[in-house]
Parts: C-alpha cells; structure tokens; sequence
C-alpha cells in the first residue's frame, strides 16, 4: 500500500480557498487518490476519489499532476464547518478496500 | 436511516470483561469493514468481509479479537478478555461495486 505525506494541520480564515496537498511518490499504476473527512466524533465521511487530471463536485476539486506522485484537494470559500481532519488514501481500485488512513491534515478555519 | 449503523455508540467496561460491538451496513452493500481509530490517529484497518466470508482479517491484533457476519448483512466485532490498550472507537464502513466506503460513527469502547 502506497505510504501518503500531508501536512499535519493548516489554518485557514472564513471564506478563503484551502489546498491540502498530500505526497505519495509510490503510488502504483492502479492506485485511485481518495480523500475523506472527519469531524470529531463521527466516521470519517469520503469526499472526492480521482486517478488523474483534474476531479470535481459539488464540495471539492482534486487535482492530480501527470505523473500521480502528489495530489493537492482544493476546498472553495471554507466555513467554520469545514473544520476536521482531512485523510488522503491510495489504493488498489476506486474501491480499495484495505484503506490506510495515516494521521490526517487537521484544518482549523477561523472566523 | 439510509447509512451505516453502529450500537452502541459508547460502551465502558472492566478489564477482563467480553464486549460485542454491532454493525449494520447499508442495505445491500457486499463489503463490510472494521476499523481500531485510537486517540488522535487514524482509522487502523481491522478485517473485511464480502458479504459472509470473512476474506482478510490481518489486522486483527491478537486473537481475543473475534468479528462474524453470519447471514451477509449485519457484523458483529466481539473483543474478549479486554485490556486497557483496546480503549479506541471501532468504526464500522461499507461499500458496494468497488465504491468508496461509507463509515458509520463507531463505538467509542472505554476499559477501566
């Protein structure tokens, strides 16, 4: 399983974009890149999952460069509300099922 | 509710004592999964099944750790003997047709 690096946690204000950018220079040819989110107290909750380029809905966008080492989440105008921890995953297939979270980037938006 | 279920959400316990945690997945979804997430870590990859079978359970720490799905849907994780060190929230998810995991809230077990 491919090991990921995120920064540990990250500072925001209301109303700004946040990049959460996560390392995984063993990713294998078959890895999708899945981000989740996690409140306290609550299971961690999927956000976006892509292989390559760019992915967006209606929460996020992932961007993937080219040669899938790095991936940066990119969250528009953020909120008190979006502050939680945020795991960056590689695995085999879009449904990976051995998912290794690692510790997460904590993001803490101030108001 | 249409998500995965967890009970309880608490449950507090004596060293020694036999616990049982109880999982109920989203309706039809094949796989089901249990995670250890300890005090500021990450979630900590238990065992899966597909749908009675139990196909990885690697990640089971020691063999007081028991997990059944007996007819496919609903999962129990049965810890015995428990030692402080199982003090953690078990965190149940499920998929279907090779999608992302959908996580419940776990149980946050406490041992005294």
């Amino acid at each position: 399983l491919a090991k990921t690096t995120q920064p540990i946690s990250m500072d925001s204000y209301e109303g700004q974009e946040v990049n959460i950018t996560c390392s995984h220079n063993n990713i294998a040819t078959n890895d999708y890149i899945t981000w989740y989110q996690q409140f306290p107290s609550q299971g961690p909750r999927f956000i976006i999952q892509g292989y390559k380029t760019k992915v967006t809905n209606e929460v996020a966008s992932l961007f993937i460069p080219a040669d899938r080492k790095s991936s940066t989440l990119s969250l528009p105008r953020v909120s008190l509300s979006d502050t939680a921890v945020y795991y960056c995953l590689v695995g085999f297939g879009a449904g990976s099922y051995q998912l290794t979270f690692g510790k997460g980037t904590k993001l803490s938006v101030i108001p | 509710g249409a998500g995965v279920s967890q009970s309880p959400r608490y449950k507090v316990a004596k060293r020694g004592q036999d616990v049982a945690l109880r999982c109920d997945p989203i309706s039809g979804h094949v796989s089901l999964f249990w995670y250890q997430q300890a005090l500021g870590q990450g979630p900590e990859f238990l065992t899966y099944f597909q749908n009675e079978a139990q196909l990885d359970k690697s990640g089971l720490p020691s063999d007081r750790f028991f997990a059944e799905r007996p007819e496919g849907s609903v999962s129990t994780l049965k810890i015995q003997r428990t030692q402080q060190e199982d003090s953690a929230v078990y965190l149940c998810a499920s998929s279907s047709n090779n999608q992302p995991q959908h996580f419940g809230d776990g149980t946050r077990l406490s041992i005294l």
